[in-house]
């Protein structure tokens, strides 16, 4: 199994800021995979970041809002730029184990933007 | 285009009861899994059952099983004997291809659960 952190658990950001998201696992995995969950909704996947390449983004999300860096192979950053109220979300890191039923979930980030 | 369905936004259950949550699911792959995962309102994501394309019996886990019919293309996750701490969002997943490290998990909109006393 793969443990996932993240950091901030929660956090309140200003309109127009930008935030950080930090993600560290256990152990080492080849992609790490970041979702959207917005209130009330279900999870949304961003994108997925595989060390020393660039994030590979799903439809309906780009680098310049949500950039991506994926330093090593058990950490990684997801960052809201220049947020709006549309913004506030839950946001989860993701990794996958070796075996097909394994997909492992960090405790996710709980955004608000005023 | 949506690939998976939840048709149940809201479900209610009496304590002890089963009950059955839909899911269908839309991939022309021939490889791919399918997952539940339960949402408290502490917003963590736990992990109830996985079935791939090619297993041949019903996955179980505890209280959790899970009805495949392939050509129905259906993944229904069955609760029995439903208890209070069973109140929560359920979320149907499908990875399509198996390289679980490789391939993303995409979720469906989810039913809310609730378990009547």
């Amino acid at each position: 199994s793969a443990v996932i952190s993240q950091k901030p658990s929660r956090d309140i950001c200003q309109r127009g800021t930008s935030l950080t998201i930090q993600c560290q696992v256990d152990s080492q995995v080849t992609m790490m995979f970041w979702y959207r969950q917005q209130p009330g909704q279900s999870l949304t996947l961003i994108a997925t970041a595989n060390q020393g390449s660039e994030a590979t983004y799903e439809s309906g999300f780009v680098i310049d809002k949500f950039p991506i860096s994926r330093p090593n192979l058990t950490f990684s950053t997801l960052t809201v730029s220049n947020m709006s109220p549309e913004d506030s979300s839950i946001y989860l890191c993701s990794v996958a184990g070796t075996l097909s039923y394994e997909q492992y979930f960090g405790p996710g980030t709980r955004l608000t933007v005023t | 285009a949506q690939k998976i369905t939840q048709t149940q936004p809201g479900m209610f259950v009496q304590e002890k009861e089963a009950v059955t949550l839909d899911c269908t699911y839309d991939t022309s792959d021939q490889s791919y899994g399918l997952f539940w995962y339960k949402q408290p309102s502490s917003g963590e994501m736990i992990f109830l059952i996985y079935q791939g394309s090619y297993d041949e019996q019903n996955a179980t886990e505890g209280r959790y099983s899970l009805n495949f019919q392939k050509a129905r293309k259906s993944a229904n996750l069955v609760i029995s004997a439903s208890q209070l701490g069973d109140s929560a969002m359920y979320f149907c997943a499908m990875r399509e291809g198996m390289r679980a490290s490789y391939d993303k998990v995409i979720f469906g909109p989810g039913t809310s659960l609730s378990v009547i006393p």
